[in-house]
């Protein structure tokens, strides 16, 4: 049963442009949601977890600048600019947000930049 | 300097053969130690965890915590060509699902 729909699965992103993804969550059971990336190394990083519509968060890092919305219960959205290298981005989603639980990851939007 | 540190980067083991991977963190306030694993083209999934010093074990699989090391190991047994994958150690302690994560290991099984 997939708890977690991303979409796009992939997209390339001239440079400079902005992207949109977007995670809608499946099962209302696993209400926390989050942003992970995965670089070209394929290491994992947390980016964001929000919890309640709402929620927006802004965070700067190396190769990428991002911009998190909860939008709703079901749909949490992400906004990437200023990209110069790809990555993957995973939505995932848990029941009560602590560390004693597993996170669901997404299949995952791939951006790549042109 | 990287929290969670994993070794080695790659393993090749036969089919049948007892696969072992280790981890290692350098932040005493990791409580919860998970190992998460990436079939290509895939999103992660969680293999197992553990929380208390010792032994745990799920069918072929073993994760061992010694919590005064900050040490981590998974052991598969009986490696099937199926469990070639990326595995992750990742380790957590406040802040709401926010995973650390070390660099993984890739493990090849061969026929």
């Amino acid at each position: 049963v997939t708890l977690l729909e991303q979409n796009p699965r992939w997209r390339l992103v001239p440079r400079g442009q902005a992207v949109n993804l977007r995670c809608i969550l499946k099962n209302s059971q696993y209400p926390w949601m989050s942003w992970y990336q995965q670089d070209l190394q394929k290491q994992l990083q947390w980016l964001f977890t929000l919890r309640s519509p709402g929620d927006k968060e802004v965070k700067s890092l190396p190769g990428a600048d991002y911009l998190a919305t909860r939008v709703t219960d079901t749909e949490l959205r992400l906004q990437v600019a200023n990209m110069s290298q790809g990555r993957t981005l995973y939505c995932t989603c848990s029941g009560t947000g602590g560390g004693n639980e597993r996170l669901f990851f997404g299949h995952g939007t791939k951006l790549s930049v042109l | 300097q990287q929290k969670v540190q994993q070794s080695p980067e790659s393993l090749s083991v036969p089919e049948g053969g007892m696969a072992s991977l280790n981890c290692t963190s350098s932040d005493r306030n990791f409580q919860y130690f998970w190992w998460y694993r990436q079939h290509s083209g895939e999103g992660p999934k969680a293999l197992m965890s553990i929380f208390s010093d010792g032994d745990k074990k799920e069918g072929r699989f073993t994760a061992h915590l010694n919590k005064a090391s900050l040490h981590v190991s998974l052991h598969i047994r009986d490696s099937q060509p199926s469990d070639s994958a990326l595995y992750f150690c990742a380790a957590s302690g406040s802040g709401y699902n926010k995973l650390t994560f070390g660099k993984g290991t890739v493990l090849l099984v061969s026929p």
